[in-house]
């Protein structure tokens, strides 16, 4: 039973195209992160947050941008997407820092 | 920095066989590790923690994991694997690091 919802889970879509991955949990938790996960390979951290109007960008460097206005939402958005963005995003809630992690289902973006 | 290193990238079983997935840490001050497992179209979903406590550590389907700190390791196992096994396992620790992941394969 997911916690946490990510929508769409798979979105095809032309260059230039502004796009926004929907990440909402149910949970409560106040830290939220998104990776990036390309087939076969590790979870590369893009993006996280340990509260409302808090976000920091990860290990990986991201063109994309978040937003952390309510507790259960963190939105990610690229303003203008390119095919090197095509890959798989995980979004994930945990209640503590250090805590495990709970996951999404994650969105497949293809960029043509 | 805390790091995670799984030794490695594909192990193929046939079913009812022992398994091993074998996941080394690096740790500064304090170690938290998980094994997640992710089915194809999923999500990763905790398999099992280690916190502090007992080094032996249970998880869900079957798995455990022994945290050994001389060895810098924690290793994760399962007596008799099942087709359903077959998915990708990752090994992480506390600092949002994610090892490289290992790809179990079970055939019959």
């Amino acid at each position: 039973e997911a916690d946490i919802y990510q929508t769409p889970r798979y979105l095809v879509i032309g260059t230039g195209k502004k796009i926004t991955l929907e990440c909402s949990q149910t949970m409560g938790h106040d830290k939220m992160y998104w990776y990036q996960q390309d087939p076969g390979m590790e979870l590369h951290l893009i993006h996280y947050s340990y509260g409302v109007n808090s976000t920091e960008k990860g290990d990986l460097s991201s063109e994309s941008t978040v937003s952390r206005i309510r507790t259960e939402h963190f939105p990610l958005t690229l303003e203008s997407a390119r095919p090197s963005h095509t890959s798989q995003y995980l979004c994930a809630s945990s209640p503590l820092v250090g805590q495990p992690q709970h996951f999404g289902d994650g969105t497949r973006l293809s960029i043509l | 920095a805390q790091s995670v290193t799984q030794l490695d990238s594909q192990v193929p079983v046939f079913e009812e066989a022992p398994v091993e997935l074998r996941c080394n840490y690096s740790s500064s001050v304090s170690v938290y590790l998980f094994w997640y497992v992710q089915y194809p179209n999923q999500g990763l979903q905790l398999l099992l923690k280690y916190l502090s406590g007992s080094t032996l550590v249970k998880g869900i389907n079957g798995f455990e994991a022994e945290f050994n700190k001389s060895q810098t390791s924690f290793h994760l196992r399962k007596p008799s694997v099942h087709i359903s096994d077959t998915a990708e396992y990752f090994c992480s620790g506390a600092a949002l690091i994610f090892g490289k992941g290992t790809t179990l394969s079970v055939s019959s």
